[in-house]
């Protein structure tokens, strides 16, 4: 069956450093990944994407890597901030799903002031 | 995402009741879905819809039934409430052309 996995399940950073969070996909046909923002009371919001044929992707202070070799993801935010903290979650796709998504169970990433 | 809303926004229903759970978007988006999230584990699919006369079970369907009323409404209903329901649930909606999810607030529902 399908399993999305995160290394760690909490974080913790000073302001101004880079977090970096990991999630692990067991589908080797997974063609599709997002990592997604959730806030607290909230939805979770989109935060990038990546598609299997790129192992980088960068966006405003996130840049998400794909190590398919290893079914390895991970979501790296630069100089760290208050706003960021928040749960983190993988979720991936395949077509052999029928492109419905697995998520992850989430990273808790807390900033420190 | 203000363009996915859900109502209620919180739920405190008892065992053997019937309640729905109701999603809108104005994303004009043609996919509709309905996942469960509890302590501890990723969301969980348990509906969704591809058009309006297209419905089709998730991971956890069981419990539960939905109703497309419209290409922008998507609802939820729990036939006979029981207490391992209680969650907090998602509405997401996606175009079909592009995969991404974009989700409602959530509904926090307790079954007593």
């Amino acid at each position: 069956g399908e399993s999305v996995g995160l290394h760690l399940p909490t974080l913790s950073v000073q302001e101004g450093d880079n977090s970096i969070i990991n999630c692990a996909y067991s589908n080797s046909a997974s063609d599709y990944f997002i990592w997604y923002k959730q806030e607290s009371g909230k939805g979770p919001q989109f935060i990038i994407d990546i598609r299997s044929n790129m192992d980088k992707r960068q966006g405003q202070r996130v840049t998400v890597l794909l190590n398919k070799t290893v079914k390895h993801l991970s979501l790296q935010i630069a100089a760290t901030q208050p706003g960021d903290s928040a749960v983190y979650f993988c979720a991936e796709t395949s077509p052999h799903t029928g492109n419905q998504f697995y998520f992850g169970t989430g990273t808790s990433l807390t900033v420190i002031p | 995402d203000a363009d996915v809303t859900q109502t209620p926004r919180n739920r405190i229903t008892k065992t053997g009741k019937r309640i729905m759970l109701e999603c809108s978007q104005t994303k004009g988006h043609d996919r509709m879905y309905w996942y469960r999230q509890d302590p501890g584990l990723g969301l969980r699919l348990i509906y969704y819809s591809f058009d309006v006369k297209d419905i089709n079970k998730g991971e956890i369907s069981d419990g539960y039934s939905v109703s497309r009323q419209a290409q922008a409404k998507f609802s939820l209903s729990l036939e006979s409430a029981i207490p391992n329901q209680t969650a907090l649930y998602f509405c997401a909606t996606s175009d079909s052309r592009v995969e991404t999810q974009y989700f409602g607030p959530g509904t926090r529902l307790l079954v007593l």
